[in-house]
């Protein structure tokens, strides 16, 4: 069985660029969430995607996008960065359709914003 | 939205000790999960435990939904337990997708 996988695991940008963060989820799961931790929080759900189309959104800004794709994988992008969106973005597979089951988590993009 | 308190927010013990992580919720739950965040910022999943208990080697879990609590029980500490340990809720009245929302964490070192 295949877990969680995301990439790339760092990445430095400067403000005002964009950024492409990718997902595959564990092997059996259809559902992918996306979750930002900033240092010394708790992490804050992004979204959710579930058969191809966002079904859960948190208090972030449409400059937050996503996608999933047919083999479950997702990426999250981020337009217009700001200083502070530099975190840790976690993303979650599960099989909980249009609800929020037993999430697993991936080791996480560190994102730097200059 | 629902809150999650934590608590101790930092915990020290030394190596063989047990230790309790509460987790206090503010409105009904249907999921909740505890998580282990290891030096590299991984989450681990440990329980998936809306209510009941439950064990897994030197941990254990208990969650009494009608009180909205959860306790994360670890025994016999070792170093390799240290990091920071997560509890996240969804609650009912959320409805639909509104994701897990997460605790500010327990910081527990483990000393040799």
């Amino acid at each position: 069985e295949t877990g969680v996988t995301q990439s790339p695991t760092h990445l430095i940008k400067t403000r005002g660029q964009q950024v492409t963060l990718r997902c595959s989820s564990q092997s059996g799961h259809n559902t992918v969430s996306w979750y930002q931790q900033a240092l010394g929080q708790g992490p804050q759900f992004i979204f959710q995607y579930y058969r191809e189309e966002e079904n859960g959104r948190g208090n972030f800004p449409p400059r937050f996008s996503g996608l999933q794709f047919p083999n479950y994988s997702s990426e999250l992008n981020v337009n217009a960065l700001e200083l502070d969106d530099s975190a840790l973005y976690l993303c979650a597979s599960s099989l909980a359709g249009m609800g929020v089951g037993e999430l697993f988590f991936g080791e996480g993009s560190r994102l730097t914003v200059l | 939205g629902i809150q999650v308190e934590q608590s101790p927010p930092d915990l020290i013990l030394q190596e063989g000790a047990n230790s309790t992580l509460r987790c206090n919720f503010s409105d009904s739950v249907n999921n909740l999960q505890w998580f282990h965040q290891n030096p590299w910022g991984q989450l681990i999943n440990l329980f998936y435990i809306p209510s009941g208990t439950k064990q897994n080697g030197r941990l254990s879990a208990t969650t009494v939904a009608t009180e909205r609590y959860s306790l994360l029980y670890i025994s016999s500490s070792q170093t390799t337990d240290s990091g920071v340990y997560f509890c996240a809720v969804v609650s009912y009245s959320g409805g639909g997708a509104d994701g897990l929302t997460f605790g500010k964490g327990t910081h527990l070192i483990i000393q040799p």
